[in-house]
């Protein structure tokens, strides 16, 4: 299993839909999760991070985080077609002196 | 505040050339972090500095790079010899310690292509 793992997608939703996007890692003693976001050409930006089980939400983004699992989760209601981009997860794994290791994205596309 | 400053935007060069790319962290970030892109392997840590001082290399791919970071608001990223597959794009981000959370910012990034 990668560290973290994500689908690749595409990932296609109509607009106004909620997409959902998930990954999973494979350090159990992980504590730190985050999602980035990068268009296309762009570098990429941090629009969510979260460390306690349960729901973060954030405007139309929502993190939903199960250690037990070890699955984190980000959903965006009212998608837009400014929502299409790379979804990047990234956790910071213990077992690998605690960098912030990058999952390869999910690509998202909002159909108008 | 600027965010992470990073110079030049876009290199062309021709293989064996040496590069050297650039990076001011945000002001107060300790931590400094060199990434590369490319589409084969997504996000790569090349390493990681934390108060000046190098902490991980062992992403680096080979002796050819190499990193240094003479003090709070200044990295560089050298690779001599270039060669053509390390055409990438090469990301700095940097990061605050303890009491400003895990939240690492990125900069605009360096498009490096080598001929």
């Amino acid at each position: 299993q990668k560290e973290v793992e994500q689908n690749s997608g595409p990932l296609s939703v109509p607009e106004g839909a909620i997409a959902s996007l998930n990954c999973t890692y494979s350090d159990r003693g992980s504590q730190s999760f985050f999602w980035y976001r990068q268009y296309s050409g762009k570098s990429p930006e941090l629009i969510m991070s979260i460390y306690s089980n349960g729901d973060k939400e954030d405007g139309r983004f929502t993190a939903q985080l199960n250690k037990a699992s070890q699955y984190v989760s980000l959903l965006i209601r009212d998608s837009q077609p400014s929502d299409s981009a790379t979804y990047l997860c990234a956790v910071i794994l213990m077992e690998y002196g605690n960098k912030l290791v990058f999952g390869a994205g999910t690509i998202l596309r909002v159909k108008s | 505040d600027a965010g992470v400053i990073q110079s030049p935007r876009h290199e062309v060069t021709e293989m064996g050339q040496e590069v050297t790319l650039r990076c001011k962290p945000i002001s107060g970030h300790d931590y400094l972090f060199w990434y590369r892109q490319t589409m084969m392997r997504g996000l790569e840590l090349l390493i990681y500095f934390n108060n000046n001082v190098p902490i991980d290399d062992s992403g680096m791919p080979e002796d050819r790079f190499s990193a240094k970071m003479p003090n709070a608001s200044f990295s560089t990223l050298k690779i001599q010899p270039s060669e053509p597959r390390d055409s990438a794009v090469y990301f700095c981000a940097s990061r605050g310690g303890l009491d400003w959370g895990n939240e690492q910012f990125f900069g605009p990034g360096t498009r490096l292509t080598v001929l």
